[in-house]
């Protein structure tokens, strides 16, 4: 079956632009997670969505960052006011449920602030 | 606060010898253990986990990792290395009080022919 997905692959944009990334995850996976990787680090955690919950925005960096899931399906994250240091790559994992089970992880978005 | 430590960023080995790549964790109630992998080009897929049970895990492509709790550690180990073992190699944690998965910073794998 279809893994996750996500859009764009690659996108460059203007420092002070905004950017929106998305992810389309496994049918029937109710748990969502954002990621960033860095160069040279691992992956950073950014939020979480299980089901109909409220999601665990801990992880996310400013207020420039925000993320919603809709009809707990597709999700978007949101980076305003895009910075240098936003450069990333934005990874998407969804799962069947929480903390012990398996996360499939999407290929990415290349995300690059000129 | 939780983390995760994996020694060594790069790791080289010969085609044939042991891979060993080190992870320790801190946490102060059980984890959930987990070693994924990331070929070149190519998404994070899972390698092996631990939840409960023998701590002894096996996973795809002959590797193995063992949980243990007094070092707190859960190191990945393949007894024969392969070309095809060349890439990215990520321990994780996770918590049953919490939401959040705790990567480590990542091992590169190199394998000498």
């Amino acid at each position: 079956g279809a893994g996750v997905s996500q859009s764009p692959s690659n996108k460059v944009t203007e420092k002070g632009k905004d950017v929106e990334l998305r992810c389309d995850p496994i049918s029937g996976h109710t748990a969502l997670y954002w990621y960033r990787q860095s160069l040279g680090q691992g992956l950073e955690f950014l939020i979480y969505f299980q089901g109909n919950s409220a999601p665990d925005k801990s992880g996310l960096p400013s207020d420039r960052f925000s993320a919603e899931r809709t009809g707990g399906s597709v999700s978007t994250l949101t980076i305003q006011r895009t910075q240098q240091e936003d450069s990333a790559v934005y990874l998407c994992a969804s799962s069947l449920g929480p903390l012990s089970y398996e996360q499939y992880f999407g290929p990415g978005t290349r995300l690059t602030v000129t | 606060a939780q983390s995760v430590t994996q020694l060594g960023s790069h790791v080289s080995v010969s085609e044939g010898a042991l891979v060993l790549l080190r992870c320790n964790y801190s946490s102060s109630v059980p984890p959930y253990l987990f070693w994924y992998v990331q070929y070149p080009n190519q998404g994070l897929q899972l390698l092996l986990k631990y939840t409960t049970g023998a701590t002894l895990v096996k996973g795809i492509n002959g590797f193995e990792a063992e949980f243990k709790k007094s070092e707190t550690s859960f190191h990945l180990t393949k007894p024969s290395a392969h070309m095809s073992d060349a890439a990215e190699y990520f321990c994780a944690v996770s918590l049953n009080t919490g939401n959040q998965f705790y990567f480590g910073t990542g091992t590169s794998l190199t394998v000498i022919p």
